[in-house]
């Protein structure tokens, strides 16, 4: 599976967008581009995928770049509750290789 | 909205115990998986399951582990004699084929003494 490369933090405002940005410049054609978040040691949470179109979901919106080397997580409208770690994960076969993430913190 | 469940929230076991997590995965999931979370460290795969058998495993995934979905309904992992690192959280995960998505449970926290 290709890797992936995540800011380790961001900081957001209440009520602002969060803008998470991931690299994977080592995508393969057949490859999805998955985000899950984890909220302190719950089971991580799904939150959206694609393979090259733009996706949008009640969750959060997902915009990959026209070579797929990149791609961004858009939370229209962060909460405190969106306070998570972020993880960008590109896959092609059964399993989710999870990298450290990038630890949002959403600020009031 | 279907979830997966697992069981118990949290074990406690003495060196060299067996132990069994168990998860109900979404009914119509053919695909499951466990994950591990040592505290302070990234989630790991563990194994993945389809048809009845081991489709992937991890290096982790030694033969102190096995895994079986007895009935229609539960799948399990078992830990035949565990040790002091396999302290962690144990996600299963259930999805309706490859490259989907895979959905978690809220976990096992699994602590060795």
């Amino acid at each position: 599976d290709a890797k992936t490369t995540q800011p380790p933090s961001m900081d957001c405002a209440e009520g602002r967008a969060a803008n998470l940005p991931c690299n994977h410049s080592t995508i393969s054609g057949n490859e999805y581009v998955y985000w899950y978040r984890q909220i302190h040691s719950q089971g991580p949470q799904y939150i959206i995928h694609g393979l090259k179109n733009n996706e949008t979901n009640e969750m959060a919106s997902l915009i990959i770049t026209e070579d797929r080397k990149s791609s961004t997580l858009i939370l229209p409208h962060a909460t405190l509750r969106d306070t998570a770690v972020y993880y960008c994960i590109v896959i092609n076969d059964y399993k989710l290789s999870f990298g450290a993430g990038t630890t949002v913190t959403v600020r009031a | 909205e279907p979830e997966v469940t697992q069981t118990p929230s949290h074990q406690v076991t003495q060196m060299g115990q067996e132990v069994i997590l168990r998860c109900v995965p979404i009914s119509n999931h053919l695909y499951f998986y466990w994950y591990r979370q040592i505290l302070g460290q990234k989630v790991e795969f563990l194994v993945s399951f389809y048809n009845n058998e081991i489709s992937e495993k991890s290096e982790i995934f030694d033969d102190q582990f096995s895994v079986e979905r007895p009935d229609g309904s539960n799948f399990t992992l078992k830990i035949r004699s565990t040790k002091l690192e396999d302290s962690a959280m144990y996600f299963c995960a259930s999805g309706t084929g490859l490259q989907e998505t895979q959905y978690f449970g809220p976990g096992t926290r699994l602590l060795v003494l």
